[in-house]
């Protein structure tokens, strides 16, 4: 019973290029959640999303920032045009139902780092 | 605008002894409360929860309390032991808005000593 993956787990970068991120949620669950943790701090949430449907992104920034879940494979986290602040560790979660009592289930991590 | 606070960054007990550790919320229409546990490198893991109809969830050696008029949950573990000692972060929810996103809080770092 896998959980939450997550990959890259490391991820270098360069300013101006491009990361993209994967998470493949627990068998079964069909809502991902992406958070972001700087340095130093809690987990900021950034995207909700089911099955080829954005529920909430008020936590993504405006620009370069983007996600997708499709029918078929893992969600995608994609930040275009890197800059130095973007270096963080991105965490995916994955849910099985929205209600007052699910818990979100976590994967390990993805650690970008932008040179 | 930190709706989720966790105002002890770090807290040390002996092993055997009783560990508090504190989570303020500003949120009234915060419903649902969970506490993770996290290990460098790795996610957040799941410890607890308690749902706003109670003030009290035990589980083991874990013992979540909510105190709503004050916006203060509680999470106690014991007796302590040395592979407790991880950084636990507070988290919050509320079901109206939907969501499900978690609202975390900076995190506490828990030292278990012998």
């Amino acid at each position: 019973n896998a959980g939450v993956m997550q990959n890259p787990r490391h991820l270098v970068r360069r300013r101006g290029q491009e990361a993209r991120l994967r998470c493949s949620p627990m068998k079964g669950h069909s809502h991902v959640y992406w958070y972001r943790q700087l340095p130093e701090e809690g987990l900021k949430f950034m995207v909700y999303l089911q099955k080829e449907n954005i529920i909430d992104e008020s936590g993504m920034p405006k620009e370069r920032f983007s996600a997708e879940f499709p029918k078929e494979g893992p969600s995608i986290l994609r930040i275009q045009q890197v800059v130095r602040g973007d270096s963080a560790a991105y965490f995916c979660a994955s849910s099985g139902l929205p209600s007052n009592y699910n818990e979100q289930f976590f994967g390990p991590g993805t650690r970008l780092t932008v040179l | 605008d930190q709706q989720v606070k966790q105002n002890s960054p770090s807290l040390s007990v002996q092993e055997g002894r009783i560990s508090i550790l504190n989570c303020d919320y500003t949120n009234s229409m915060f419903d649902y409360f969970l506490w993770y546990k996290k290990y460098p490198a790795e996610g957040p893991t799941f410890l607890i929860s308690i749902s706003s109809i109670k003030d009290k969830n035990e589980d083991g050696r874990f013992t979540v309390f909510l105190n709503k008029s004050a916006k203060h949950l509680s999470l106690h573990i014991v007796p302590s032991q040395p592979g407790d000692s991880a950084v636990y972060f507070c988290a919050a929810s509320a079901s109206p808005y939907n969501t499900d996103k978690l609202i975390f809080g900076t995190g506490t770092r828990l030292q278990v000593f012998p």
